[in-house]
This record gives C-alpha cells, structure tokens and sequence, in this order.
C-alpha cells in the first residue's frame, strides 16, 4: 500500500530536549516536505527536498533542521525544542514532473507538544 | 495581504445543497492544489490543476489564469462531504503557498 509514515504520531517533551519525528515513504518520490499546522495560520512549509542530498528552506526554517540522505526518509530535527514549536506537523512526498510537482501524498501528522 | 485568499471561512449548508469555495491567488504559479483535510486531521489530496477543469464524482474544480482564480464546487452535497477544504498554490520555485481553509458542515 502506498503510503507515508510519520513516528511518533503523539510527542509532549520538555523545552531544550532534541528530538526528531521520522518521515518515510514507499512510493519512490523525488519531492518530500514537511509543514507545520496551526489554528488560525493554515498550513505553512517548513523545508522541503527535491531529491537525495538536496533541501531547501521553506517559509517557517527557523528552529528546525533536516536531512535527506536516502530518498524514502525525510527525517525532521529538532535540535532545542521551544514552546512555540507546539503544532501539528505533517510530512507529505510526491512525483516531481516539468516545473511542479504533482499531487502531494500526506502521513498522518504528528502531534506535538513541547512545556 | 496573504497571497492565497479562500472564501468563505466557514459555510454550513443543508444536505443535498450545490456548495462553492473560492480561492485567489496573487502570486505567479505552475499548478493549484484542493485538498481535504477530515475532522480527524488527515489530509487528502482532491485536485491539482493548472488550467481548465477536472471533475472526480461529485467534485468539480476550475480554475481561471488570467484571473488568478479557482473554485471548487461540490454537487448534492451530503453530511460525510464536512470537513477542510484547502487550496494551495504551486509557487513557481516547488514552494506550495496554503490558503487558510474554508470550514464547510453539512447538516443532513
């Protein structure tokens, strides 16, 4: 089944501990990203990765780190963990074809909550 | 001003009911994106277009160029078509704008 897989999907942490939520996906995708959710701000991109070795920072970079040294996995790193990190976050893969990508494909989030 | 803005913000109709969300954009784009996002939070992708029309079931989204916007329309409606609907746009750049969402109830 294809599909993108985010661990964990439920996190609460303590301001200051690293941590890092997993991303894979089965479907062979150059492009993966992750966004964060929050209430009243929609969806916002945080970084993205067009294939193996290659990532780029999207509207909200700051805080976050990540890595893409196999295309399946797109790790999301948190190296110090503050409040305002508290958000809902997705990973989400997809072809990449001409000057887009196509349709994305979405995990299931990962609630996250940081005190 | 934010570059993609949906209307309305919530719309709460009657079963059976011919519903339309709008989305405009202000930027320039390679393709726009509806997608659903369902009250447990998953979120599913419906279109991608970059010109024309696209149906699939009950859902139909068109999209205009030239005036920079896209309207997704759903036909009888029903009570399981609640939820999220989002539109976001393919910046040209492989960045994806969001819009804030249209919050759409279907009361039966």
């Amino acid at each position: 089944e294809a599909q993108v897989t985010q661990n964990p999907r439920y996190l609460i942490t303590v301001t200051g501990k690293k941590l890092t939520v997993t991303c894979s996906q089965n479907m062979n995708h150059e492009y993966m990203s992750w966004y964060r959710q929050d209430p009243g701000l929609g969806l916002r991109q945080i970084y993205y990765s067009m294939n193996v070795e290659v990532t780029d920072k999207g509207d909200v970079p700051e805080g976050y780190k990540v890595s893409r040294k196999e295309k399946r996995n797109f790790p999301l790193i948190l190296e110090s963990p503050s409040p305002n990190q508290t958000s809902l976050y997705f990973c989400a893969s997809s072809v990449v074809a001409g000057d887009f990508s196509y349709e994305q494909y979405f995990g299931p989030g990962t609630r996250l909550t940081v005190t | 001003k934010n570059e993609v803005e949906q209307s309305p913000q919530n719309l709460t109709a009657q079963e059976g009911e011919f519903i339309t969300i709008n989305c405009s954009y202000s930027v320039g784009i390679s393709a726009l994106h509806w997608l659903q996002q369902h009250p447990g939070g998953g979120i599913v992708s419906l279109f991608m277009l970059s010109s024309g029309k696209k149906k699939h079931g009950r859902l139909i989204a068109t999209i205009n160029i030239q005036e920079k916007h896209s309207s997704l329309h759903i036909t009888a409606s029903h009570p399981r078509d609640s939820a999220v609907y989002i539109c976001a746009v393919w910046r040209l750049g492989y960045q994806l704008i969001w819009g804030a969402g249209t919050k759409l109830i279907i009361k039966p």
